[in-house]
């Protein structure tokens, strides 16, 4: 079946700084959708990238999906301590969405 | 607020033991997705219902179930408790079958003792 990998498990990353998590699955994929979940919170979605090559920004967060469809990358900048959480990405296969195990950010002060 | 609502949000119970979990899903939602997350672990996806039919299942222990009733709210019954099933169980909507962006609720924290 259908498999999503995500890396790095965790990032820990100076504030300030930039990083990027990286997403890739097994199959080509109709979307990439990018999920949010803070300590103690709930998955909050943050985007979904369909064509191939896209590109797309959320102020310090640029989400790009590779030309193959395959993969995706999430790449923040000056980062700052409300990008504390789990990254997710996830792609749909028959009727679901299959997610990463996720990225796990913690920011130095 | 992503309109999803579960209950209860904590359940403590011992192990042997049945629990209902509960889910409304966003107005107009036809999907609901069980995810069951352990500590600090990713999401595993349990099942899906789509309009009152299971449209997908993922890995689902025998132990549980899941259904969704006309009025679309779904409820996952957990039995046979063990003391592995502790764990976060969301519940999440959608408008279509498993392409689109899911808004998830806040969780049911299950411990089992």
């Amino acid at each position: 079946g259908q498999q999503v990998m995500q890396i790095p498990q965790y990032q820990h990353v100076q504030e300030g700084e930039d990083f990027t998590t990286y997403c890739n699955s097994s199959t080509t994929l109709s979307n990439i959708q990018w999920y949010k979940q803070r300590p103690g919170g709930h998955p909050v979605f943050l985007i979904q990238l369909v064509k191939s090559g896209e590109v797309k920004k959320q102020k310090r967060l640029t989400f790009q999906f590779g030309e193959a469809k395959k993969n995706s990358s999430l790449h923040i900048t000056a980062t700052q301590t409300t990008d504390v959480g789990t990254y997710f990405c996830a792609g749909p296969h028959d009727y679901k969405l299959s997610f990463g195990a996720g990225t796990t950010v913690t920011v130095r002060a | 607020d992503s309109g999803v609502t579960q209950t209860p949000k904590h359940l403590i119970t011992a192990t042997g033991q049945r629990v209902t979990l509960r889910c409304s899903p966003r107005s107009g939602d036809l999907s609901v997705y069980w995810y069951q997350q352990s500590l600090d672990q990713g999401l595993q996806f349990l099942i899906h219902y789509y309009n009152g039919e299971e449209r997908a299942k993922g890995n689902i222990l025998e132990r549980f179930s899941a259904q969704q009733f006309p009025d679309l709210h779904s409820e996952l019954n957990l039995s046979s408790l063990e003391l592995g099933d502790s764990a976060l169980y969301f519940c999440a909507s959608s408008g279509t079958r498993g392409r689109n962006e899911q808004f998830f609720g806040p969780g049911t924290r299950l411990t089992v003792l």
